[in-house]
């Protein structure tokens, strides 16, 4: 178990809809970085925060939104959804925000979209 | 841009013995980390082990253990003495200063008994 919790663990939604995935990191981390698992584009950045503000940002699309509360739990809003946002969501939580730090990732949300 | 290969996109062993998952990378920068993950069919990303850059001496944590090749920009996984639970899909990662954690493409791992 890695500490990082992730809700819900499963998500069917239709196309048009909006949804929201949550995130809690490990005890003591301040970084929460988003990742998108598909198929064909494999593991994609999406948003890094560290400490409740936005440090890095990825390939993530204009309807996908994302922050980091003062409890440094953090949630992905994604939005106007498509057939092509069906993916493994995971979130993972480092100690720090620098290269060295080791990522720790939840288990991931499945969102189906139809 | 970083980017990160791994040529094999499905190796196999045999219960007990060694492989080895390749990785290369492309990078312009000095200093940088490289790590392992694992995915087993769970698909928690799990962390196998990691390597400095910097520091000459290839990492090792238990049965697994990495060769650094800097000049080469190489970056191996072996494997030793494979179990039954090492089945999973293995990810080579790459992060420099400033920039955030890339992926290879991903290596599935089957262990036959």
């Amino acid at each position: 178990d890695s500490g990082v919790t992730q809700t819900p663990k499963h998500l069917i939604t239709a196309t048009g809809q909006r949804v929201t995935l949550r995130c809690s990191p490990r005890s003591g981390d301040l970084s929460v970085y988003w990742y998108q698992q598909s198929l064909d584009q494999g593991l994609q950045f999406l948003i890094q925060y560290y400490n409740g503000e936005e440090r890095a940002k990825g390939n993530i699309l204009e309807r996908f939104s994302a922050q980091q509360f003062p409890d440094l739990h953090s949630e992905l809003n994604l939005s106007s959804l498509e057939l092509g946002d069906s993916a493994l969501y995971f979130c993972a939580s480092s100690v720090g925000g620098g290269m060295g730090s080791p990522l720790h990732f939840g288990n991931g949300t499945r969102l189906t979209v139809t | 841009a970083q980017t990160v290969t791994q040529s094999q996109p499905e190796m196999s062993v045999q219960e007990a013995e060694t492989v080895t998952l390749s990785c290369t990378y492309d990078t312009s920068e000095s200093d940088y980390y490289l790590f392992w993950y694992k995915q087993p069919p769970s698909r928690q990303m799990i962390l196998v082990i990691r390597q400095e850059a910097y520091k000459q001496q290839n990492a090792t944590e238990n049965r697994f253990s990495v060769n650094f090749q800097k000049a080469a920009k190489s970056f191996s996984l072996k494997i030793s003495d494979s179990q039954l639970g090492d089945a999973a899909m293995y990810f080579c990662a790459y992060r420099s200063p400033g920039n955030m954690l890339t992926f290879g493409g991903g290596t599935r791992l089957m262990v036959k008994p």
